[in-house]
């Protein structure tokens, strides 16, 4: 089966901008999160929706938005892009929301602020 | 709160030795504890994990041990590959959480 699929896997961007970046997840699972990496800070936790409602968020400004729609698929929006916004971006679905129950990664957007 | 700590890389060995990846966690209440591997270019892959205390993980011949009393959860091989090269993260998620606390990773090189 298709597993969890990131668009796009790369990304330049502006100062100032913002992006939006999207996650399909597998089919079936209902919760998806999002997880920021970079170099510096590692994986930190963004946020994580269930059935179309945010569920849990972690500890960013309000820059960071996300939303689910009824599909289950997920878009998370970054405005006025920083440079510190650069980072490999991953999403994660799964069944349940419960990170016992496991979660499926995908491979990531990488985004530039430039 | 909660968090993980696990040693600092970059590791390089040789094919065939013994790998260990240490990691501790600290926690409120009962955390999972998870082992997630990330190839080059690619996401976070699920590699072993346990949900209690002495429960063992294990997959592709790597192990790890719940331990409570130290809490650790150090990653062992008995003989790794040069496929095996990749970063290796130590996670934890609280027992009804819907979000993990990773570590900073660890690279693995393993050369022939």
């Amino acid at each position: 089966k298709a597993g969890v699929t990131q668009t796009p896997r790369y990304l330049i961007k502006t100062r100032g901008q913002q992006v939006t970046l999207s996650c399909s997840p597998i089919s079936g699972h209902r919760s998806v999160s999002w997880y920021q990496q970079t170099p510096g800070q590692g994986l930190q936790f963004l946020f994580e929706y269930f059935s179309e409602t945010q569920r849990n968020k972690g500890n960013f400004p309000g820059r960071f938005s996300g939303r689910q729609f009824s599909n289950s698929r997920s878009e998370m929006n970054v405005s006025t892009l920083e440079l510190g916004d650069s980072a490999l971006y991953l999403c994660a679905s799964s069944l349940r929301t419960d990170a016992n129950y496991g979660y499926t990664f995908g491979s990531g957007t990488r985004l530039t602020v430039v | 709160g909660n968090s993980v700590t696990q040693m600092e890389g970059p590791v390089t060995l040789s094919e065939e030795a013994f790998l260990t990846i240490n990691c501790t966690y600290t926690a409120t209440g009962y955390p999972s504890l998870f082992w997630y591997v990330q190839y080059p270019g690619e996401g976070l892959q699920l590699l072993l994990k346990a949900t209690k205390a002495d429960d063992k993980g294990s997959n592709k011949g790597f192990e790890a041990t719940y331990r409570k009393e130290t809490t650790s959860f150090h990653l062992e091989k008995g003989s790794v590959q040069v496929s095996d090269s990749a970063v290796y993260f130590c996670a934890l998620s609280r027992n009804t959480g819907n979000q993990f606390y990773f570590g900073t990773g660890t690279s693995l090189t393993v050369i022939p």
